[in-house]
């Protein structure tokens, strides 16, 4: 069984810095391209970054590029969300998850999803 | 562009089947999506992907209630026999090179 536990979330000030980390288990880690996404309070699921299986090629949303970096450790099965210059707008429940496919050719998708963690940015 | 397009909201009756849409944007035609759910307070939930050619790959524990279908531009997820607890967001969702792309998802209400 998939399973994706997120962990790292809290109550930070703007400008500051946390770290997320969303810790895999049942399939085999470095064989898939793993996601963060974010949803904001009362708003829809909004895409953060993607990780590619060997953790060569990382994407970020406009929104977070040059703030956020996405790493991994295979020999960890853990994904990490390095988070910079916070804003209040970054305020959301964050999510790690799996994806499957090819993305070059239009074939890919998410299909597990963790449960999220919750940051809040406020002072 | 890679958008994928949902209308805000839906309805149906208890028991009555309902069909959401989700539309790729032009050039995009080709490619697969997912259909999540995302019942009130909770994470979402893979139900299904699905091809350009229809082919539906489901997510464990999903029920047959639950299928998919594609023409064209868009995919379908269809309910049947609609429960109180389909009363959810739907959401679809798809990725290019470098990006990933979520519709503004659904809000199903069951009557």
């Amino acid at each position: 069984e998939v399973q994706l536990l997120e962990s790292g979330g809290n109550l930070v000030q703007p400008g500051g810095s946390l770290r997320l980390s969303c810790a895999a288990s049942g399939f085999s880690f470095s064989d898939y391209a793993m996601n963060w996404v974010r949803q904001a309070p009362g708003r829809g699921l909004e895409w953060v970054s993607v990780i590619g299986g060997r953790g060569a090629a990382t994407f970020h949303a406009d929104s977070v590029k040059g703030r956020f970096a996405t790493s991994r450790d295979n020999l960890k099965n853990t994904i990490y969300l390095e988070m910079n210059s916070l804003r209040a707008e970054d305020t959301a429940i964050y999510y790690c998850a799996r994806e499957k496919g090819d993305c070059r050719k239009g074939l890919c998708y998410i299909d597990s999803w963790g449960q999220g963690t919750l940051v809040t940015v406020s002072s | 562009q890679l958008v994928l397009t949902q209308s805000p909201s839906a309805s149906a009756s208890l028991g009555a089947s309902v069909k959401l849409t989700c539309t790729l944007s032009s050039g995009h035609f080709n490619y697969a999506i997912a259909w999540l759910q995302q019942q009130p307070e909770k994470g979402p939930r893979f139900l299904m992907g699905i091809n350009s050619d229809g082919k539906c790959t489901k997510g464990d524990g999903i029920p047959d209630r639950f299928s998919g279908s594609s023409s064209g531009a868009e995919r379908y997820l269809t309910i049947s026999s609609l429960q109180s607890e389909d009363e959810a967001d739907y959401y679809c969702q798809t990725g290019g090179a470098g990006l990933r792309v979520f519709g503004g998802g659904t809000k199903l209400t069951v009557l």
